[in-house]
């Protein structure tokens, strides 16, 4: 169980376009359509922002956006603004042998 | 509005046992549709995936986890509970519980423990 590959930062403008992506494998992004994204706060706990692949919760803006190539899941965040600046994590269901969630590093977005 | 709340020692000495419940309000835990699940963040770093609990007692856990840790569930209190055994620094972490079986759509705000002696 290997954790997902995230860049460890990004950054942008308000109003700009930021795009985080997520490497695994074909055991854990590649094999499944359940690929999650989280938004944390500092000191807060993660909050889901997407859901298999691309599905938004509800109360979740339409700013914020996601899919999948392969063994790569992205996740993008459309005009920018100053309360998207947290951690964003991925994470995928990983069950070829058992049930396995896995997590990746986390990457640290910056509004300019 | 479902909520969680983690519960349990904010220290715990190396080599002993943690031991963390988790109690829902708001909904049941009895419900057919959702797993129940503990993760962990070290201090600065990121998310790992401890285990997740049915309510009818299935577990799953994290293969690197997996020969310290248990995980069961009280339906009657509407709480399930982590115990880790074998506590090292490393250990150390805030630690959560959350509803969700491959996404994690409700969390608790997280108890920090701290393993030292």
């Amino acid at each position: 169980q290997s954790a997902l590959t995230q860049p460890p930062s990004a950054s942008g403008s308000p109003g700009q376009s930021v795009t985080i992506s997520c490497t695994g494998t074909s055991s854990d992004v590649g094999g499944y359509n359940y690929v999650s994204w989280y938004q944390q706060h500092p000191g807060k706990a993660p909050k889901l922002i997407i859901y298999e692949v691309s599905e938004r919760p509800s109360g979740v803006p339409d700013r914020f956006s996601a899919s999948k190539s392969g063994n790569t899941a992205s996740l993008t965040v459309s005009g920018l603004q100053a309360e998207d600046e947290a951690d964003y994590y991925c994470s995928s269901y990983a069950g070829t042998n058992n049930f396995d969630v896995v997590f990746g590093g986390g990457t640290k977005l910056t509004v300019l | 509005q479902l909520q969680l709340q983690e519960s349990g020692p904010g220290l715990v000495k190396p080599s002993e046992t943690l031991s963390l419940t988790c109690t829902v309000s708001g909904g049941s835990i009895s419900s057919s549709t959702y797993y129940w699940g503990w993760i962990r963040q070290p201090p600065g770093k990121g998310l790992e995936w401890i285990g997740s609990i049915y309510y009818s007692g299935s577990t799953y856990y994290n293969p690197s986890l997996k020969s310290r840790l248990t995980i069961s569930v009280d339906t009657s209190k509407n709480q399930f509970s982590l115990k880790l055994s074998s506590m090292t620094a490393a250990d150390t972490s805030v630690y959560y519980c959350a509803r969700g079986t491959a996404a994690f759509d409700y969390w608790g705000q997280g108890t920090l423990v701290t393993v030292s002696s």
